[in-house]
């Protein structure tokens, strides 16, 4: 049973690119978190998504991030026009169901921009 | 809002001794679940452990366990007969009602010496 996989490991961006990051859940769960970690930081929550539904976007940026997760396929979480800011390590989690006891995380995406 | 402060951003211990890490939160709930996540060079970030507000028993896995101390908002991580392969950041991160958003402190880097 493959955990949770997150491509790519390494994305690197010049400013004004779009960055694509990809979550493909455990298999059986249904749930997915995006977290954001910036340098010297803890994992902050950015969105909490089920299948075609944004559940709590509230710890997305307003403008340039967006998230989806399809019926079929991976999550994305798609960030348009990066700037340097946007450098961080970009996490996913999946659950069963909305209970983050049972979540467990991806190995993450580092997202550099140049 | 819930904070999670970790106060020690690094700290050492010899292998083989006992370690303890120290984490305090802020919250008006009254049902939580706090936890203990390990984040290794290669980045994955792994649970080590977790304890339900409503339990007063701490919970312990092998080596790890925990000071739960709800009156004071404590919630301290003890290591024991530590080993080179605990060398990683520790978060502590804090998950109320809602039940799915994990809130997480800046972490506390831990070198186990040989």
């Amino acid at each position: 049973n493959a955990g949770v996989m997150q491509n790519p490991r390494h994305l690197v961006r010049r400013r004004g690119q779009e960055a694509r990051l990809r979550c493909s859940p455990m298999k059986g769960h249904s749930h997915v978190y995006w977290y954001r970690q910036l340098p010297e930081e803890g994992l902050k929550f950015m969105v909490y998504l089920q299948k075609e539904n944004i559940i709590d976007e509230s710890g997305m940026p307003k403008e340039r991030f967006s998230a989806e997760f399809p019926k079929e396929g991976p999550s994305i979480l798609r960030i348009q026009q990066v700037v340097r800011g946007d450098s961080a390590a970009y996490f996913c989690a999946s659950s069963p169901k909305s209970k983050e006891t049972e979540a467990f995380f991806g190995q993450g995406t580092r997202l550099t921009v140049v | 809002a819930q904070t999670v402060t970790q106060s020690q951003p690094e700290m050492s211990v010899q292998e083989a001794e006992t370690v303890t890490l120290s984490c305090t939160y802020d919250t008006s709930e009254n049902n939580y679940y706090l936890f203990w996540y390990k984040q290794p060079p290669s980045r994955q970030m792994i649970l080590v452990i977790r304890q339900e507000a409503y339990k007063q028993q701490n919970a312990t896995e092998n080596r790890f366990s925990v000071n739960f101390q709800k009156a004071a908002k404590s919630f301290s991580l003890k290591i024991s007969d530590s080993q080179l392969g605990d060398t990683a950041m520790y978060f502590c991160a804090f998950s109320g009602g809602s039940n799915y958003k994990l809130t997480f402190g800046k972490g506390t880097l831990l070198t186990v010496n040989p």
